[in-house]
């Protein structure tokens, strides 16, 4: 089974330019997630959909964007990147979602981009 | 505001017991995960505790003390596999997961 996929694996992006990474998963989760991941820091959660049709702002919303069309894909998108965007994004999904205890989460292998 | 505390770095030998601790002082608390992270790899889940006292899984334990905001991941036999990174994450009173910065583990033969 796949699990969940990311693509691209990687990128470099140019300042200013868009650019949507991809997330599938195949486990029909109702919930999926959006982190950054940068040395020294926690993993940061940008935006998370608790059930198809809806989403919601994480802790870095900022600069970006997601959908969630259907159970299996949760695109984010940069619409102009900036440098500062520059790290590792991790796509996860859990079975529930965030209102329930042990709820887990899932990872994607994620998508290193540099943006220059 | 809600922080979460991990040594940043441990050293271990193979076939010897390794504690990590982590603290946290969230809003609420809903549970606390423990996940293993290898170098260019993404996080897998390794333990929940959400009542106090240890949780046992085969050579990994993890333990959670609530009233002192305080948990620990017991790694014991261990092996040049479990060379990675360990973060310990809480789910606070909105349901939202908190995430430690996690604990590079070095192991050395």
């Amino acid at each position: 089974t796949a699990g969940i996929t990311q693509a691209p694996t990687s990128q470099i992006l140019a300042a200013g330019r868009s650019m949507t990474l991809r997330c599938t998963q195949d486990m029909r989760h109702n919930a999926m997630y959006w982190y950054r991941q940068d040395l020294g820091l926690g993993l940061r959660l940008i935006h998370y959909s608790n059930t198809a049709g809806t989403t919601g702002k994480g802790e870095v919303p900022d600069g970006y964007s997601v959908s969630r069309a259907n159970t299996d894909d949760f695109p984010l998108t940069l619409a102009s990147a900036v440098p500062s965007q520059t790290s590792v994004y991790f796509c996860a999904s859990s079975p529930a979602g965030l209102a329930e205890s042990t709820d887990t989460q899932y990872f994607g292998p994620g998508t290193r981009l540099t943006v220059l | 505001g809600q922080n979460i505390d991990q040594p940043t770095e441990m050293t271990a030998t193979e076939g010897a017991i390794v504690q990590i601790n982590c603290t946290y002082q969230t809003s609420g608390f809903n549970g606390l995960f423990w996940y293993q992270q290898h170098a260019g790899e993404a996080p897998t889940f390794l333990s929940y505790n959400v009542l106090d006292g240890l949780e046992e899984k085969g050579r990994f334990s993890s333990f959670l003390s609530r009233s002192k905001g305080y948990s620990y991941l017991l790694l014991k036999e261990l092996q040049m596999k479990d060379s990675a990174s360990y973060l310990c994450a809480v789910r606070d009173r909105d349901y939202q997961l908190i995430w430690g910065a996690g604990t590079k583990l070095i192991i050395k033969p």
